[in-house]
């Protein structure tokens, strides 16, 4: 089984539509939590980044980590053409013996359709 | 300020020889990951340096290795390559506080024929 899981879709929606995009995970030790896109050929890009549990909203995109579920997900209100992309979560423990190690999901590609 | 840059952006190589691919960090990041993204495996963790020392690593033989200088530019190497070493390579640099937010270069895409 693997420490995260993403179903890698894809996933298509009309414009103005809000996306819901999730992850699971095994490790209670992730206390880190992050979202990424990417776009074809290109590096991932970070979109939100959280600690612990809890909320956070930046603009068009809310993230949210439920810990006693080992949950987390990203909401896209409004989504556009241009959110069309994978998205990717990552998560990573506490140091010592996790720096820089970021565990990643298998991603979700998002289709926006005009 | 500048992102993360990695030179080159594409390499062919055959099978047996080696390459050397290079990071530059955001200025003021001293910590400097390095990833391999496959359609099959995902992005999976090779190590991470931090000044000049390498201080975690993944699960990859030990054809893969890096380094990082005083300027906390990077380096990773594999040698011998092998068709299955073909992928993207990603450089990741974090700003000097714990939290591994990372931020990613564009890649350098290896082909290995």
């Amino acid at each position: 089984q693997k420490e995260v899981e993403q179903d890698p879709g894809p996933l298509s929606v009309p414009e103005g539509a809000i996306v819901s995009l999730n992850c699971t995970y095994s490790n209670s030790a992730f206390q880190y939590f992050m979202w990424y896109r990417q776009y074809s050929r290109k590096g991932p890009e970070l979109l939100m980044y959280t600690y612990s549990s809890g909320n956070k909203e930046d603009g068009r995109f809310t993230a949210q980590v439920d810990k006693s579920s080992k949950y987390i997900s990203l909401f896209i209100r409004d989504s556009q053409p241009s959110d069309s992309a994978t998205y990717l979560c990552a998560m990573s423990a506490r140091a010592p013996g996790n720096t820089g190690k970021l565990i990643f999901g298998q991603g979700t590609t998002l289709q926006v359709k005009p | 300020k500048a992102g993360v840059t990695q030179t080159p952006r594409y390499l062919i190589k055959t099978r047996g020889q080696q390459v050397t691919l290079s990071c530059s960090p955001i200025s003021g990041h001293r910590s400097v990951s390095w990833y391999q993204q496959t359609p099959g495996q995902g992005l999976q963790f090779l190590f991470e340096y931090f000044s000049e020392t390498q201080r975690n690593k993944g699960n990859f033989p030990g054809r893969f290795s890096g380094r990082q200088f005083s300027n906390s530019r990077s380096e990773m190497n594999v040698s011998t390559l092998e068709l299955g070493d073909s992928a993207l390579y990603l450089c990741a640099s974090s700003p000097p506080l714990e939290g591994n937010e990372q931020y990613f270069g564009p890649g350098t895409r290896l082909t290995v024929t």
